[in-house]
């Protein structure tokens, strides 16, 4: 079974500085995805980023990257440069790259940007 | 392009009453998708569709929960009869095609199901 945690409930980080949401997950796969999203209040649910098992380097979008440490199962969000509108729950999931579809999440962390 | 859309947003119902969730997909997505976040968890996959077919739904909590995508389009997800603890955020996904190495899902913005 795949489990994916999420030990930062809520952080807070200054106007225009670096955050970084931490990620580690388990799972007997060799082979699988990892995706961050965002949630901001009013609901939807933002794709950002993903990387997968076998990439050699960290993915990268805009201002997020995503900091893959396989041996340590870990996959970090880098958000830099951070901005109000950065305000938002995030959710680090999982998957299966064959076979089950099923995203596994785990269970959020909450940016507050401070300006 | 119109993304993932879902209706009602929001749903408040009393217990043993029956409500009917829709998703649309977006278009040319044949993999639809339906999780579920209870008050204080974690959001959780309900079931899977490949166009019209149940690829998997072994997320369904009980035969209280039927979800169908007539045509392989739009999918309702209908509660009947609801409890309190179904009480909770329903969201939709859909994805292209399986064949992509990412198959990103791409959520709507939920329903939010309060039953009394």
């Amino acid at each position: 079974a795949q489990k994916i945690t999420q030990t930062q409930p809520g952080m807070f980080v200054q106007e225009k500085e670096a955050v970084t949401l931490d990620c580690t997950y388990d799972t007997s796969d060799q082979s699988y995805g990892l995706f961050w999203y965002k949630q901001p209040s009013s609901g939807e649910m933002i794709f950002l980023i993903y990387q997968g098992s076998y990439d050699e380097q960290n993915a990268t979008e805009g201002r997020y990257s995503l900091n893959f440490q396989k041996a340590r199962k870990s996959a970090n969000l880098v958000i830099s440069a951070s901005q109000l509108g950065d305000s938002a729950m995030y959710f680090c999931a999982m998957r299966e790259k064959t076979g089950r579809r099923a995203l596994t999440f785990g269970s959020g962390t909450r940016l507050q940007v401070q300006p | 392009e119109a993304g993932v859309t879902q209706f009602p947003s929001h749903s408040v119902i009393e217990k043993g009453q029956t409500v009917t969730l829709r998703c649309d997909p977006i278009s040319g997505h044949d993999n639809l998708y339906w999780y579920r976040r209870v008050m204080g968890k974690e959001i959780k996959f309900l079931l899977h569709f490949v166009k019209e077919s149940k690829q998997d739904e072994s997320g369904m909590p009980n035969n209280r929960f039927l979800a169908e995508r007539t045509g392989g389009t739009y999918s309702t997800l209908k509660v009947q009869p609801a409890e309190l603890e179904d009480s909770g955020v329903y969201f939709c996904a859909s994805s292209a095609p399986s064949g992509s190495e990412t198959d990103t899902q791409y959520f709507g913005p939920g329903t939010r199901l309060t039953v009394l």
